[in-house]
């Protein structure tokens, strides 16, 4: 699976919009973009998911590069209960041979504040 | 909730000892993962089992091993354990493809 990069921390207003970058340049075509997040010793919470075209749901956006090499997850008015750490993961489609294993890095620490 | 049903919560054992985390999966989830997540390694992925075959290995040490039953529960037993085993043990399912949803975790204590 391709290694992803993360800043270690971030902070966010309360209210305010949370993006988080992630780089994955060795990416592969049949590779998806994963995003994670662990609130204090939680089971981590899948939030979204890609190939290649920008994702939205009610958690996140995940824009994705043209080029695929990198990727951003949106929380788009952000919550104190978002604070957690947030992991972008790389992860091979159907029929690689992780076979949906998972490899989570060190992730990001996002610090939503007052 | 996740709906992945983990036991127990919490676990305190001694050295030596030999233990068994239990983990139930989504309904209708074939995968079971199980991860270690110790305070100086975060999470590492131990083993994937896949309507009861073991699927994929990860960094899971000899003392420790799993099994995936007919129905499609999973167990991880540790054994011989030391002080190091200490972490936060997590199994997680999903259907091969999809997105993997974690259970709330087993705190293991060593003492």
């Amino acid at each position: 699976d391709a290694k992803t990069t993360q800043p270690t921390s971030m902070d966010c207003a309360e209210g305010r919009a949370a993006n988080l970058p992630c780089n994955h340049s060795t990416i592969s075509g049949n590779e998806y973009v994963y995003w994670y997040r662990q609130i204090h010793s939680q089971g981590p919470q899948y939030i979204i998911h890609g190939l290649k075209n920008n994702e939205t749901n009610e958690m996140a956006s995940l824009i994705i590069t043209e080029d695929r090499k990198s990727s951003t997850l949106i929380l788009p008015h952000a919550t104190l209960r978002d604070t957690a750490v947030y992991y972008c993961i790389v992860r091979v489609a159907l029929g690689g041979t992780s076979y949906g294993k998972l490899t989570f890095g060190q992730g990001t620490i996002l610090t939503v504040h007052p | 909730d996740s709906g992945v049903t983990q036991t127990p919560k919490h676990l305190i054992t001694a050295t030596g000892q030999r233990v068994t985390l239990r983990c139930s999966p989504r309904s209708g989830d074939l995968s079971v993962y199980w991860y270690q997540q110790s305070l100086d390694q975060g999470l590492q992925f131990l083993i994937q089992y896949y309507n009861g075959e073991e699927r994929a290995k990860g960094n899971i040490l000899e003392r420790f091993s799993a099994q995936q039953f007919p129905d499609l529960h999973s167990e991880l037993n540790l054994s011989s354990l030391e002080l190091g085993d200490s972490a936060l043990y997590f199994c997680a399912s999903g259907t091969g493809d999809t997105e993997a949803f974690f259970g709330q975790g087993t705190r293991l204590t060593v003492v």
